[in-house]
C-alpha cells in the first residue's frame, strides 16, 4: 500500500526558512496536502498541490513537487515562534476514493 | 460558514459507559469522516460517510458505531470503550464527489477512558 514518511523532527531559528520534507510511494497520488497541528487541536490545512504542477506559492509557503523522485517539499519563509507546531502531508488519488494517506509528522520547533 | 465544529470538547467516561460524539458542517460539504488520533501520530481513519450512506468501514470495532443523520451532522456513538481507546477524536468534511477532495477538519474530541 502507500508509504508516505516524513523526518521526525526539525528546529530553525525565528526568522529562518524552513524546509519540510516528504516522500510518498503510489505514483498514482494526485492530490498532495499539507496541514498544521498546534498542540491540542485539530488539523487545518495551510496548502495543496495536484500532481500536474511542480510548484505552488502562497504568501510565506512554498510548494515543491518533484514527481520523478515521488518528494513534495513544504518552505516556510521568515518562520516564526507561531509556526511551532506538527505538519502533515497528506496524498489523495482521483478514483473517487475519499482516503487521505498520512504522513507520519515532522514537529517543527522555532527557537526566539 | 468554513467551520467544522465538535462537541464535547473534552469528554470522560468508563468502560460500561454510553456516549456521543457530535460534528457539525454548514458547508454543503456531502462527505463527512471519523478519525482517531493517538498523541505524536498522524490521524487514523475509521469511517467515511458519502452523501449520507456509509461508504467506508476501516475494520473499526463495533463498541464504535456511527451516524449520518442528514448530510449536516455525523455523530460517533460510543459504547463499551476500552482504555487503549482514549484519544483524540477529529470529524472532517469535503465536498465529496470524485474531484479534489480537501478535507476540513474540526478542533476534536479529547476521549479519555478509565
Amino acid at each position: 500500500g502507500e508509504d508516505v514518511e516524513q523526518s521526525l523532527f526539525l528546529s530553525v531559528r525565528e526568522g529562518d526558512s524552513s524546509v519540510i520534507n516528504c516522500t510518498y510511494t503510489d505514483s498514482s497520488s494526485t492530490y498532495l496536502y499539507w496541514y498544521k497541528q498546534e498542540p491540542g487541536a485539530g488539523l487545518q490545512l495551510l496548502t495543496y498541490i495536484f500532481s500536474n504542477m511542480d510548484m505552488k506559492q502562497d504568501q510565506r509557503l512554498t510548494v515543491l513537487l518533484n514527481k520523478k523522485d515521488k518528494h513534495l517539499s513544504l518552505r516556510i519563509a521568515d518562520t516564526q515562534t507561531g509556526d511551532s507546531a506538527i505538519y502533515f502531508c497528506a496524498v489523495s488519488r482521483t478514483s473517487g476514493t475519499y482516503k487521505y494517506i498520512f504522513g507520519t509528522g515532522t514537529r517543527l520547533k522555532v527557537l526566539a | 460558514d468554513t467551520e467544522v465544529t465538535q462537541t464535547p470538547k473534552h469528554l470522560v467516561m468508563g468502560m460500561t459507559n454510553k456516549k456521543s460524539l457530535k460534528c457539525e458542517q454548514h458547508m454543503g460539504h456531502r462527505a463527512m469522516y471519523w478519525y482517531k488520533q493517538k498523541a505524536k501520530k498522524p490521524p487514523e481513519l475509521m469511517f467515511v460517510y458519502s452523501y449520507e450512506k456509509l461508504s467506508i468501514n476501516e475494520s473499526v470495532p463495533s463498541r464504535f458505531s456511527p451516524e449520518c443523520p442528514n448530510s449536516s451532522l455525523l455523530n460517533l456513538h460510543l459504547h463499551a470503550l476500552q482504555p487503549e481507546d482514549s484519544a483524540l477524536y477529529l470529524c472532517a468534511s469535503s465536498q465529496g464527489g470524485q474531484n479534489y477532495n480537501e478535507q476540513f477538519f474540526g478542533p476534536g474530541t479529547r476521549l479519555t477512558v478509565l
